[in-house]
């Protein structure tokens, strides 16, 4: 079975910084691998999907790059803003449809 | 949030009584998903449908029961449920059809409380 595992946890940093959140899985062998966000008490809103045969993909301030062979995600994010804080979730795909999640990085980024 | 409404929104119900929650997406995307989210778990997949009356099994199917008579409805069923049964549950949706697209979309969840 497939297992995904984020860290850290929770991560804090000042507004402004440039930061990296991981992602790490258990079998190589993925169709594709998406990053959501969280808010509290709000559903996920998908940031970037990875298919298994790119190595990274962009979006604004939000660059995703996939490494299958040593499985693993990284979600960077240049010039953090307040608004960026949140719980970030990776999900990998073995073939296309099921998705298996991480427990997600909670995100703080302070003023 | 990708034309995907779940209802009810907040429930509490009694231990024993059924439930159903209710999926609607209008994407015409072919897969639609039912997970449960519970703090220190994550994200965990408890059926999912990959056509009108195509459904299967997550890994944590037991007391759950899902139907999909349509493509845009998908029902989760709870037929007696229990305290362990109390979580957020978040409907999702992939796989838009005629286009090679497998990106998944999540509805606003649904909270559910069993007392």
């Amino acid at each position: 079975k497939q297992e995904v595992t984020q860290i850290p946890a929770a991560l804090s940093v000042p507004e402004g910084e440039n930061l990296v959140l991981n992602c790490s899985f258990t079998d190589s062998a993925i169709y594709n691998l998406q990053w959501f966000r969280q808010d509290p008490g709000k559903g996920l809103t998908s940031l970037l999907l990875i298919q298994s045969s790119q190595r990274e993909q962009t979006s604004g301030r939000l660059n995703a790059s996939l490494d299958k062979s040593s499985g693993r995600s990284t979600l960077y994010i240049a010039a953090s803003q307040p608004g960026d804080s949140a719980t970030y979730l990776c999900a990998v795909s073995e073939t296309g449809n099921q998705f298996y999640f991480g427990t997600g990085t909670s995100l703080t980024v302070i003023p | 949030d990708a034309g995907i409404t779940q209802s009810p929104r907040h429930k509490v119900t009694e231990t024993g009584t059924p439930v159903t929650l209710r999926c609607h997406q209008t994407e015409n995307h072919r897969y639609m998903y039912w997970y449960r989210q519970d703090p220190g778990h994550g994200l965990r997949l408890i059926h999912y449908s990959y056509g009108v009356k195509d459904t299967d099994k997550g890994e944590v199917s037991d007391g759950y029961s899902v139907s999909r008579s349509k493509t845009e409805d998908f029902l989760l069923t709870l037929e007696s449920a229990t305290s362990s049964q109390t979580s957020v549950y978040f409907c999702a949706i992939s796989g838009r059809v005629a286009l090679m697209n497998t990106e998944a979309f999540f509805g606003q969840g649904t909270r559910l409380t069993v007392v």
